[in-house]
């Protein structure tokens, strides 16, 4: 159980324009969302944690209208990178939170794989 | 302020034992995870503590002292498969999870 799917798994897209990635919890349901960032060799950034049918609460620092975040669902979050720019370049990661019935070990964050985004 | 600290990089060799250490210093607690991320991957959950004490699972065992702030990840019958990042993460006081940088863990035959 536990299993969370992010499509698609890689994108390469030209400067300017936008990417939706999605984020899917396939055999629970999640009450929250994160997405995070991670440049090679650095730590896991949050940018975002969302609840489902709520506005998603960004980390300092991180631009909400670039990174559109929804939350439409209890097993579906999109984040999407509008007008991308090289420096967006980076491998994005969802992880999601099920409920206390859902789950033996609450509050444990399952990973997405990750989508690879490269913007030219 | 928050603070997760764990050493940066680690060598052991491959059947040998080797313990990753975290310590902590957060506002509240509410539980202590371990990760594991293999290069170009998503992190991948190892063990959950909340109690004092040790957790075993399969070759991996996780220890936690709340009163010291601190905890250790085990790994035995290590195999080249190990290698990979092992991050430690504190669940605060407000349900949010602190991230440590991670220990890059190198496996030699």
């Amino acid at each position: 159980g536990a299993v969370v799917s992010q499509h698609p798994s890689w994108v390469i897209c030209k400067s300017g324009t936008s990417v939706k990635i999605e984020c899917r919890s396939l055999d629970f349901q999640a009450t929250t969302m994160f997405w995070y960032r991670q440049f090679p060799k650095q730590s896991l950034m949050l940018m975002a944690t969302s609840n489902e049918g709520s506005k998603a609460t960004y980390e300092q620092g991180v631009e909400k209208d670039k990174f559109l975040i929804n939350h439409a669902s209890l097993t579906l979050s999109t984040l999407t990178v509008t007008s991308a720019h090289p420096e967006d370049s980076s491998f994005y990661i969802c992880s999601a939170k099920g409920t206390s019935s859902s789950h033996h070990v609450t509050d444990t964050q399952y990973f997405g794989p990750g989508t690879r985004l490269t913007v030219l | 302020g928050q603070n997760i600290d764990q050493p940066t990089e680690m060598t052991a060799t491959e059947g040998a034992i080797v313990q990753i250490n975290c310590t902590y210093q957060t506002s509240g607690f509410n539980g202590l995870f371990w990760y594991q991320q293999h290069a170009g991957e998503a992190p991948t959950f190892l063990s959950y503590n909340v109690l004092d004490g040790l957790e075993e699972k399969g070759r991996f065992s996780s220890f936690l002292s709340r009163s010291k702030g601190y905890s250790y990840l085990l790994l035995k019958e290590l195999q080249m498969k190990d290698s990979a990042s092992y991050l430690c993460a504190v669940l605060d006081s407000n349900y949010q999870l602190i991230w440590g940088a991670g220990t890059k863990l190198i496996i030699k035959p």
